[in-house]
């Protein structure tokens, strides 16, 4: 089955600049990638996804880019905010299968 | 707000016991899936159901049980309750059964067995 490695496993900024979480992906049969962020007490909620027939995504300040070559997906957070502080999942579906699989997670935390 | 619905939010039971967690899905989904979250474990997919069909399942354990009815709500049936099934318990739903399908997430039924 599908193997989605995450990292890092938390990410501590400074309000105002970026964060940057990678994944990696085992099967090259998956053809989407959903970021969910997680706060606490609360179900992972969609915050942005990708397909395979592109290669990146922009909503506001979250951007989404695959590179379906070297097998990895990253989610970028710029201008970040205290209420981005949260955990962060990625996941991938491979083509023909009905389970997402998840990455374990970032913890990321703005400072103020 | 996902449009997902899940009941109980919050239950406490004794080992040896059985309950049952509710989904009600977003309006219109077919899909139903179920996830179990505990610290250690991360999200783990335990089991789907399209349209009243069981379509995928995961790492359920045959203390547990699911499955979805006419109406489309669903329930999952955890028995035999030990200390280490106490985890959060996600519903989500997606609009179809393939690959592709953006999937929705209810907040969560937390379990606690003591």
């Amino acid at each position: 089955g599908e193997n989605v490695e995450q990292h890092p496993s938390t990410l501590s900024v400074q309000e105002g600049d970026s964060a940057v979480i990678k994944c990696t992906y085992s099967d090259s049969a998956s053809n989407y990638f959903p970021w969910y962020k997680q706060e606490l007490g609360k179900g992972p909620q969609l915050i942005i996804d990708i397909r395979s027939n592109v290669g990146e995504k922009k909503d506001q300040r979250i951007a989404v880019t695959l590179n379906k070559t070297a097998k990895h997906f990253s989610l970028h957070i710029t201008e970040t905010q205290p209420e981005d502080s949260a955990v962060y999942f990625c996941a991938a579906i491979p083509w023909g299968d009905y389970k997402l699989s998840f990455g374990a997670g970032t913890t990321v935390t703005v400072r103020a | 707000d996902s449009g997902v619905t899940q009941t109980p939010k919050h239950l406490i039971t004794a080992t040896g016991q059985r309950v049952t967690l509710r989904c009600s899905p977003r309006s219109g989904d077919l899909s139903v899936y179920w996830y179990q979250q505990s610290l250690d474990q991360g999200l783990q997919f335990l089991i789907q159901y399209y349209n009243g069909e069981e379509r995928a399942k995961g790492n359920i354990l045959e203390r547990f049980s699911a499955q979805q009815f006419p109406d489309l709500h669903s329930e999952l049936n955890l028995s035999s309750l030990e200390l280490g099934d106490s985890a959060l318990y996600f519903c989500a739903s997606s609009p179809g059964r393939s690959s592709g399908n953006t999937i929705y997430f209810g907040e969560g039924s937390w379990l606690t067995v003591v």
